[in-house]
Protein backbone atom coordinates (compact mmCIF):
# COMPACT_ATOMS: atom_id res chain seq x y z
CA UNK A 1 0.00 0.00 0.00
CA UNK A 2 1.15 3.35 -1.04
CA UNK A 3 2.17 5.42 2.32
CA UNK A 4 3.11 9.34 1.29
CA UNK A 5 4.47 11.07 4.54
CA UNK A 6 4.58 14.84 4.04
CA UNK A 7 7.43 16.83 6.66
CA UNK A 8 7.49 19.40 8.58
CA UNK A 9 3.19 19.35 9.49
CA UNK A 10 3.41 22.66 10.10
CA UNK A 11 5.59 25.86 9.41
CA UNK A 12 5.68 29.29 10.03
CA UNK A 13 8.50 31.68 8.39
CA UNK A 14 8.48 35.88 8.03
CA UNK A 15 7.24 36.76 4.67
CA UNK A 16 10.38 37.07 2.17
CA UNK A 17 11.81 33.51 3.14
CA UNK A 18 11.93 31.09 0.49
CA UNK A 19 9.63 27.57 1.71
CA UNK A 20 11.02 23.97 1.03
CA UNK A 21 8.30 21.55 1.35
CA UNK A 22 9.21 17.89 1.58
CA UNK A 23 6.96 14.86 0.48
CA UNK A 24 7.94 11.23 0.56
CA UNK A 25 6.23 8.21 -0.70
CA UNK A 26 6.93 4.65 -0.66
CA UNK A 27 5.72 2.62 -4.04
CA UNK A 28 7.63 4.32 -6.31
CA UNK A 29 5.49 2.41 -9.46
CA UNK A 30 3.64 5.74 -9.80
CA UNK A 31 1.94 7.57 -13.06
CA UNK A 32 1.93 10.85 -11.49
CA UNK A 33 2.63 13.36 -8.27
CA UNK A 34 0.49 16.42 -7.71
CA UNK A 35 0.66 19.01 -5.47
CA UNK A 36 -2.29 20.96 -3.64
CA UNK A 37 -3.71 23.99 -1.62
CA UNK A 38 -5.98 24.13 0.75
CA UNK A 39 -7.19 26.88 1.99
CA UNK A 40 -9.04 26.62 5.64
CA UNK A 41 -12.79 25.21 4.78
CA UNK A 42 -12.09 25.26 1.20
CA UNK A 43 -11.43 22.62 -1.34
CA UNK A 44 -8.29 21.50 -2.83
CA UNK A 45 -6.71 23.77 -5.31
CA UNK A 46 -4.29 22.17 -8.14
CA UNK A 47 -0.80 23.84 -7.85
CA UNK A 48 1.73 21.60 -9.91
CA UNK A 49 1.62 17.81 -11.51
CA UNK A 50 4.85 15.95 -12.19
CA UNK A 51 4.37 12.97 -14.65
CA UNK A 52 6.68 10.12 -13.60
CA UNK A 53 8.70 10.66 -16.47
CA UNK A 54 9.62 14.78 -15.50
CA UNK A 55 12.29 15.77 -13.10
CA UNK A 56 10.72 18.86 -11.99
CA UNK A 57 7.80 21.86 -13.22
CA UNK A 58 8.00 25.61 -12.85
CA UNK A 59 4.70 28.04 -12.13
CA UNK A 60 5.55 31.64 -11.30
CA UNK A 61 6.90 31.31 -7.71
CA UNK A 62 6.32 28.26 -7.32
CA UNK A 63 8.67 24.87 -8.72
CA UNK A 64 8.63 21.06 -7.83
CA UNK A 65 11.11 18.47 -8.39
CA UNK A 66 10.22 14.79 -8.60
CA UNK A 67 12.87 12.17 -7.38
CA UNK A 68 10.88 8.88 -8.37
CA UNK A 69 13.94 6.72 -7.36
CA UNK A 70 14.18 7.82 -4.04
CA UNK A 71 10.61 8.42 -3.35
CA UNK A 72 10.77 12.06 -3.17
CA UNK A 73 9.49 15.19 -3.63
CA UNK A 74 9.90 18.82 -2.50
CA UNK A 75 7.57 21.79 -3.37
CA UNK A 76 9.82 25.45 -3.15
CA UNK A 77 8.11 28.36 -2.91
CA UNK A 78 10.14 31.75 -3.42
CA UNK A 79 9.83 35.01 -1.71
CA UNK A 80 6.85 33.78 0.63
CA UNK A 81 4.03 36.06 0.83
CA UNK A 82 0.95 36.24 3.79
CA UNK A 83 -0.90 34.89 0.85
CA UNK A 84 0.73 31.72 0.72
CA UNK A 85 -0.50 30.97 4.77
CA UNK A 86 -2.30 27.39 4.03
CA UNK A 87 -1.96 23.86 4.26
CA UNK A 88 0.04 22.19 0.79
CA UNK A 89 -1.08 18.83 0.03
CA UNK A 90 0.82 16.23 -2.16
CA UNK A 91 -0.95 13.16 -3.99
CA UNK A 92 0.81 10.20 -5.91
CA UNK A 93 -1.35 8.78 -8.76
CA UNK A 94 -1.14 4.95 -9.07
CA UNK A 95 -3.77 4.85 -12.02
CA UNK A 96 -7.28 5.10 -10.22
CA UNK A 97 -6.34 6.32 -6.96
CA UNK A 98 -4.66 9.48 -5.34
CA UNK A 99 -2.61 8.90 -2.16
CA UNK A 100 -2.44 11.77 -0.31
CA UNK A 101 0.32 12.83 2.36
CA UNK A 102 -1.76 14.53 5.58
CA UNK A 103 -0.29 18.29 4.46
CA UNK A 104 2.28 20.72 5.80
CA UNK A 105 0.02 23.49 7.40
CA UNK A 106 2.63 26.94 6.11
CA UNK A 107 1.90 30.39 7.99
CA UNK A 108 3.78 33.55 6.85
CA UNK A 109 4.25 36.08 9.23
CA UNK A 110 3.76 39.64 7.45
CA UNK B 1 -16.92 27.21 -17.23
CA UNK B 2 -17.83 26.15 -13.87
CA UNK B 3 -15.23 22.81 -13.04
CA UNK B 4 -16.60 20.66 -10.49
CA UNK B 5 -19.79 21.63 -8.82
CA UNK B 6 -21.19 20.11 -5.26
CA UNK B 7 -24.06 20.23 -3.74
CA UNK B 8 -25.47 20.86 -1.20
CA UNK B 9 -22.23 22.70 0.88
CA UNK B 10 -23.54 21.77 4.49
CA UNK B 11 -26.02 19.12 5.50
CA UNK B 12 -27.17 17.67 8.60
CA UNK B 13 -28.67 14.31 9.12
CA UNK B 14 -29.97 12.31 12.02
CA UNK B 15 -28.52 8.59 12.32
CA UNK B 16 -30.58 6.04 9.87
CA UNK B 17 -31.43 8.78 7.32
CA UNK B 18 -30.44 8.72 3.70
CA UNK B 19 -29.10 11.17 1.20
CA UNK B 20 -27.31 12.27 -2.04
CA UNK B 21 -23.98 14.67 -2.68
CA UNK B 22 -24.55 16.06 -6.11
CA UNK B 23 -20.97 16.47 -7.98
CA UNK B 24 -21.50 17.46 -11.78
CA UNK B 25 -18.60 18.58 -13.95
CA UNK B 26 -18.94 20.72 -17.43
CA UNK B 27 -15.52 19.98 -18.70
CA UNK B 28 -16.70 16.04 -20.74
CA UNK B 29 -13.88 14.28 -17.82
CA UNK B 30 -13.96 10.59 -18.20
CA UNK B 31 -12.74 9.61 -14.94
CA UNK B 32 -15.16 10.88 -11.29
CA UNK B 33 -14.26 9.78 -7.30
CA UNK B 34 -15.54 10.88 -4.32
CA UNK B 35 -13.07 11.38 -1.30
CA UNK B 36 -13.63 12.19 2.26
CA UNK B 37 -11.18 14.00 4.38
CA UNK B 38 -11.05 13.81 8.33
CA UNK B 39 -8.89 15.07 10.44
CA UNK B 40 -5.35 13.34 11.33
CA UNK B 41 -6.78 10.67 8.38
CA UNK B 42 -6.08 12.68 5.36
CA UNK B 43 -8.23 11.93 2.21
CA UNK B 44 -9.72 8.78 1.33
CA UNK B 45 -10.72 7.70 -1.79
CA UNK B 46 -14.43 6.66 -1.58
CA UNK B 47 -15.77 5.28 -4.89
CA UNK B 48 -14.24 6.07 -8.34
CA UNK B 49 -15.84 5.74 -11.87
CA UNK B 50 -14.00 5.81 -15.17
CA UNK B 51 -16.66 6.53 -17.56
CA UNK B 52 -20.72 6.58 -17.78
CA UNK B 53 -21.89 2.88 -16.14
CA UNK B 54 -18.61 2.04 -15.51
CA UNK B 55 -17.51 2.40 -10.83
CA UNK B 56 -15.83 0.78 -8.68
CA UNK B 57 -15.05 0.65 -5.13
CA UNK B 58 -11.88 2.80 -3.07
CA UNK B 59 -10.63 2.72 -0.01
CA UNK B 60 -13.39 2.82 2.01
CA UNK B 61 -16.55 2.23 0.18
CA UNK B 62 -18.95 0.98 3.10
CA UNK B 63 -22.38 2.75 3.80
CA UNK B 64 -21.84 4.54 0.32
CA UNK B 65 -23.40 3.76 -3.34
CA UNK B 66 -22.61 5.47 -6.25
CA UNK B 67 -23.88 5.48 -10.23
CA UNK B 68 -22.42 7.18 -13.63
CA UNK B 69 -25.48 7.49 -15.88
CA UNK B 70 -24.26 10.28 -17.56
CA UNK B 71 -20.34 11.57 -18.10
CA UNK B 72 -21.07 14.50 -16.07
CA UNK B 73 -22.99 13.41 -13.00
CA UNK B 74 -21.58 11.35 -10.28
CA UNK B 75 -23.85 11.52 -7.12
CA UNK B 76 -22.77 9.40 -3.69
CA UNK B 77 -25.28 8.17 -1.75
CA UNK B 78 -25.47 7.35 2.27
CA UNK B 79 -28.05 4.40 2.59
CA UNK B 80 -28.57 4.97 6.84
CA UNK B 81 -26.40 7.91 7.74
CA UNK B 82 -24.22 6.60 10.52
CA UNK B 83 -21.58 9.39 13.07
CA UNK B 84 -19.14 7.91 11.89
CA UNK B 85 -19.82 9.57 8.55
CA UNK B 86 -19.56 12.95 9.75
CA UNK B 87 -17.11 14.44 7.44
CA UNK B 88 -15.81 16.85 4.64
CA UNK B 89 -16.68 15.11 1.28
CA UNK B 90 -14.89 15.88 -1.79
CA UNK B 91 -15.57 15.20 -5.42
CA UNK B 92 -13.20 15.12 -7.98
CA UNK B 93 -12.54 14.72 -11.87
CA UNK B 94 -9.36 14.40 -14.80
CA UNK B 95 -9.80 14.19 -17.95
CA UNK B 96 -8.59 10.64 -18.84
CA UNK B 97 -9.13 7.05 -17.26
CA UNK B 98 -5.94 6.36 -16.33
CA UNK B 99 -3.46 7.90 -13.95
CA UNK B 100 -1.77 10.74 -16.22
CA UNK B 101 -4.09 13.66 -15.63
CA UNK B 102 -4.36 16.24 -13.59
CA UNK B 103 -6.90 16.40 -10.70
CA UNK B 104 -9.82 19.20 -10.36
CA UNK B 105 -11.58 19.07 -6.97
CA UNK B 106 -14.93 20.69 -5.88
CA UNK B 107 -15.42 22.97 -2.98
CA UNK B 108 -16.68 20.36 -0.77
CA UNK B 109 -19.53 19.00 1.25
CA UNK B 110 -20.15 19.45 4.98
CA UNK B 111 -21.55 16.37 6.31
CA UNK B 112 -22.72 16.04 10.07
CA UNK B 113 -24.29 13.07 11.36
CA UNK B 114 -25.66 13.39 14.94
Amino acid sequence: KQEVTQIPAALSVPEGENLVLNCSFTDSAIYNLQWFRQDPGKGLTSLLLIQSSQREQTSGRLNASLDKSSGRSTLYIAASQPGDSATYLCAVSDDYKLSFGAGTTVTVRA
Amino acid sequence: NAGVTQTPKFQVLKTGQSMTLQCAQDMNHEYMSWYRQDPGMGLRLIHYSVGAGITDQGEVPNGYNVSRSTTEDFPLRLLSAAPSQTSVYFCASRRDRGGTGELFFGEGSRLTVL
